[in-house]
């Protein structure tokens, strides 16, 4: 099992449709990320969970949904989405001590295409 | 408020040559520094991190970078660039939050090329 793993890793879907992206990490972390990876812009910090509590959202529109039922797992949820968020979708996760100094560990991402 | 900023956006160097990827903060306490790793169609690796024990930190695959507090500085360096280096490379620092968790500040990103 790799640390962490998303799926699907690719993911077409039209403006109107519904789906979900999946994160799982395997590595006992308390905290886990999304990140927005598009073209020559740097990561975009979407939301962060900490011990399952949501701890940040960064001005993310609301058709981007997360979802974290317990420490293990993510979820994104999308829908009605715009052609402007197609993009690489990566999840992280890190085991937070309070110091600033851990590492957080990526999964290799959902590359979503809006049409 | 921390930032990155990473100097050139592709660099390209010949197989053997020396690498050099530069990286430049701004941070308001003593920061904690990253740099890592993407190969293509794949998530970000750790190469390495600083967290003030040496100023020289060594990493995966032959790269290591110096903290330059005078400078604000902190370049990746590899003393002989083989083909499977060719990535793109981000430097980070670390924004510990209120709540406990550590929030990476990236830069924009070098495309490392690495020709024969």
């Amino acid at each position: 099992e790799t640390g962490v793993t998303q799926t699907p890793r690719h993911l077409v879907m039209g403006m109107t449709n519904k789906k979900s992206l999946k994160c799982e990490q395997h590595l006992g972390h308390n905290a886990m990320y999304w990140y927005k990876q598009s073209a020559k812009k740097p990561l975009e910090l979407m939301f962060v969970y900490n011990f399952k509590e949501q701890t940040e959202n960064n001005s993310v529109p609301s058709r981007f949904s997360p979802e974290c039922p317990n420490s293990s797992h993510l979820f994104l949820h999308l829908h009605t989405l715009q052609p402007e968020d197609s993009a690489l979708y990566l999840c992280a996760s890190s085991q937070e001590s309070g110091t600033g100094a851990n590492i957080q560990y990526f999964g290799a991402g959902t590359r979503l295409s809006v049409l | 408020a921390q930032s990155v900023t990473q100097l050139g956006s592709h660099v390209s160097v010949s197989e053997g040559a020396l690498v050099l990827l530069r990286c430049n903060y701004s941070s308001s306490v003593p920061p904690y520094l990253f740099w890592y790793v993407q190969y293509p169609n794949q998530g970000l690796q750790l190469l390495l991190k600083y967290t003030s024990a040496a100023t020289l930190v060594k990493g995966i695959n032959g790269f290591e970078a110096e903290f330059k507090k005078s400078e604000t500085s902190f370049h990746l360096t590899k003393p002989s660039a083989h083909m499977s280096d060719a990535a793109e490379y981000f430097c980070a620092v670390s924004d510990l939050r209120s709540g406990g968790y550590n929030k990476l500040i990236f830069g924009a990103g070098t495309r490392l090329a690495v020709h024969p």
